[in-house]
């Protein structure tokens, strides 16, 4: 199994800029989550889906944060503008429904991203 | 709301040392419990968890945990550290309704030759 897939692993760009970060779940498995790392708030929860359903968005900063997923093996994370403040390292994680790894959230390399 | 402590920011041992991290959590129903590891520029991986059953909880690397509910706390083991070892330590409590994550804010182990 390749495990949960990001990209790009690292991103550097411009306040105003569009960024969008990109995540593969484990095949077959029904949740997909988007969680935040930074040095002030550590590792907090953005969003996540169920079966491409968003389930909770109450992570999610401000407005100029918005996820999709188009399909069970695809999500996107958009920020637009983005700002300083943004700069941090974004993990996606997935989970199965059932079977012995039910509760367990398995992790993505993560995407760092820095804001100029 | 859920929350998970882990009051060492930064712990120190050398190698072939034993290894104690703690992890306390407050939560209102039976937690589900977790200790991952990251590496410099790595995710996460998970160590092991804790779900109910057996109080002493093995997982990879030759880590284990206990859950002391009396206490609230899931501290993190290891007899004999490797330098290998050297990452930074989360606990993470399971929100079954919300089923999100809360994690505490990381230990930081470093070892000495």
């Amino acid at each position: 199994d390749a495990g949960v897939i990001q990209s790009p692993r690292h991103e550097v760009t411009e306040m105003g800029q569009e960024v969008t970060l990109r995540c593969k779940p484990i095949s077959g498995h029904d949740y997909l989550f988007w969680y935040r790392q930074t040095m002030m708030r550590g590792l907090e929860l953005l969003i996540y889906f169920n079966n491409n359903v968003p389930i909770d968005d109450s992570g999610m900063p401000e407005d100029r944060f918005s996820a999709k997923m188009p399909n069970a093996s695809f999500s996107t994370l958009k920020i637009q503008p983005s700002e300083p403040r943004d700069s941090a390292v974004y993990f996606c994680a997935s989970s199965p429904r059932r079977g012995s790894s039910y509760n367990e959230q398995f992790f993505g390399p993560g995407t760092r991203l820095t804001v100029l | 709301a859920q929350s998970v402590t882990q009051p060492d920011i930064h712990i120190t041992v050398s190698e072939g040392a034993s290894l104690e991290l703690r992890c306390n959590y407050s939560y209102g129903a039976t937690p589900y419990l977790f200790w991952y590891v990251q590496s410099p520029g790595q995710g996460l991986q998970l160590l092991l968890k804790y779900f109910s059953g057996d109080t002493l909880v093995q997982g990879i690397k030759g880590f284990e945990a206990e859950f002391k509910r009396s206490q609230s706390s899931f501290n993190l083991r290891k007899p004999s550290v490797h330098w290998s070892d050297a990452a930074e330590y989360f606990c993470a409590v399971l929100d079954t309704g919300r089923r999100a994550l809360t994690f505490g804010s990381g230990t930081r182990l470093q070892v000495q030759p």
